[in-house]
């Protein structure tokens, strides 16, 4: 389809373990976007890309958390010694018109940290 | 900093009513206000948004919000529920840049026929 895609859909791993998360977004969108959706919670801003670079990473709650996307495509959310409290959803979006707050998700990565 | 308080985490109501769901929002500058949605298994949708022209804005699907800034308030409203409104609401803020969305937590929307 052409909406944005997210990998894996689930993935369950063991605490202290190394996670990445891929986002690949709407075909020509500039912009994307790194939310986590905890339980009954709204989504929370984690990173910001225009481009290849980081605009505004203010987000992320740790420098466990880190975010790449090199050729300005897709993206790839890393989360290293992971712990219980990263369960969450991780949802990507992206737009093509920054700063108008239309953003396109995609369906999410469902974490958990056992 | 900005916030968004959604009153009600669960609204129920019969196919045909109204549906009123409310989001008040606090912010420094003038703000750019959205709504999304959230259907079963789906990404979340932009279903309108407030960015400082009329107050009164349609959205997709027959909804609409009001910006009343003496009440700091955009409330979702729609005539007749539908079945297939049965979904997850979310309120967002953001300032006029609109590169950060400050999301509320939500509410559930429940139509009983």
């Amino acid at each position: 389809g052409a909406g944005v895609s997210q990998t894996p859909s689930n993935k369950v791993t063991e605490k202290g373990k190394y996670v990445e998360l891929r986002c690949d977004p709407i075909s020509g969108h500039t912009a994307l976007y790194w939310y986590r959706q905890s339980l009954g919670q709204g989504p929370e801003f984690l990173i910001y890309f225009q481009g290849t670079g980081a605009a505004d990473d203010s987000g992320l709650p740790n420098d466990r958390f880190f975010a790449v996307r090199p050729e300005g495509s897709v993206s790839t959310l890393k989360i290293q010694r992971t712990e219980r409290g990263d369960s969450a959803v991780y949802l990507c979006a992206s737009s093509l018109t920054p700063g108008s707050g239309e953003l396109f998700f995609g369906e999410g990565s469902r974490l958990t940290v056992l | 900093a900005q916030s968004v308080t959604q009153l009600g985490s669960h609204v129920s109501v019969s196919e045909g009513a109204l549906v009123l769901l409310r989001c008040n929002y606090s912010s420094s500058v003038p703000p750019y206000l959205f709504w999304y949605v959230q259907y079963p298994n789906q990404g979340l949708q932009l279903l309108l948004k407030y960015t400082s022209a009329a107050t009164l804005v349609k959205g997709i699907n027959g909804f609409e919000a009001e910006f009343k800034k003496s009440e700091t308030s955009f409330h979702l409203t729609k005539p007749s529920a539908h079945m297939s409104d049965a979904a997850e609401y979310f309120c967002a803020v953001s300032d006029q840049g609109a590169q950060k969305l400050v999301f509320g937590q939500g509410t559930r929307l429940t139509i009983n026929p």
